[in-house]
């Protein structure tokens, strides 16, 4: 992937988890990142757009943020129902194209 | 409410041409700032973006895969079909098709985001 994410983490019910999606200068330092949540056996869903903009019906303990060439999302209260997989994505001004992460698996102890 | 369908077959062979068609409603494709997009997954992997369909007709490809796809639409029939030639055992995965936004206050193919995704269609590719 053009976008680099850990492969897994983990947190317990409440704690606050980071997951980290490292890009470059064509991609996450001069385009908007968005994130996906995703279920095992169910499509993606759009987490966070524009880098930081929730849509309707997320909860605000998911947030996310933009330094550089790196974007984070953050759970805040992590909750038994949060574990699943995390995607990145941005545009790629090089390769013209929309890119994707390695995805991270949220484990919830 | 935006909903979207992907059809088409579960198994085709090597070398065979795969034909997706995604069925949407909730929308129209001639709205300024809609597309719709097909993305695909495979098992344990991240999703790979293949192509999109613009409001104003304009269309984009992954360049990985450019020379092997075709998008078209049917607007009486608000669909949105992806060809893909020479289909290859990689090429196995679940096919989704997406409703795509443009960001406000941009302009081009980097504005859009997948904000809504159909449930996906498996794709097996075997002889």
């Amino acid at each position: 992937s053009v976008l680099t994410q850990a492969p897994s983490q983990s947190g317990t019910p409440g704690q606050r988890v980071t997951i980290f999606c490292f890009g470059s200068t064509s991609n996450i330092g001069t385009e908007t990142v968005n994130w996906f949540q995703q279920f095992p056996g169910t499509a993606p869903k759009l987490l966070i757009y524009s880098d930081n903009q929730r849509p309707s019906g997320v909860p605000d303990r998911f947030s996310g943020s933009k330094s550089g060439t790196t974007a984070s999302l953050a759970i805040s209260g992590l909750q038994s129902e949060d574990e699943a997989d995390y995607f990145c994505a941005a545009w790629d001004d090089s390769l013209k194209g929309h890119v994707f992460g390695s995805g991270t698996k949220v484990t919830v102890l | 409410q935006i909903t979207l369908k992907e059809s088409g077959p579960m198994l085709v062979k090597p070398t065979q041409t795969l034909t997706l068609t995604c069925t949407f409603s909730g929308f129209s494709l001639s709205t300024d700032g809609v597309g719709v997009a097909w993305l695909r997954q495979s098992p344990g992997k991240a999703p790979e973006w293949l192509a999109i369909f613009y409001w104003d007709d304009d269309r984009r490809y992954s360049p990985y895969l450019k020379s092997r796809l075709t998008i078209t639409k049917d607007t009486s029939k608000k669909q949105v079909v992806l060809t893909m030639t020479n289909m290859n055992p990689v090429d196995t995965a679940t096919y989704y098709c997406a409703h795509s936004t443009r960001r406000f206050r941009c302009s081009g193919g980097r504005c859009y985001y997948f904000d809504s995704w159909g449930q996906g269609t498996l794709v097996t590719v075997s002889s």
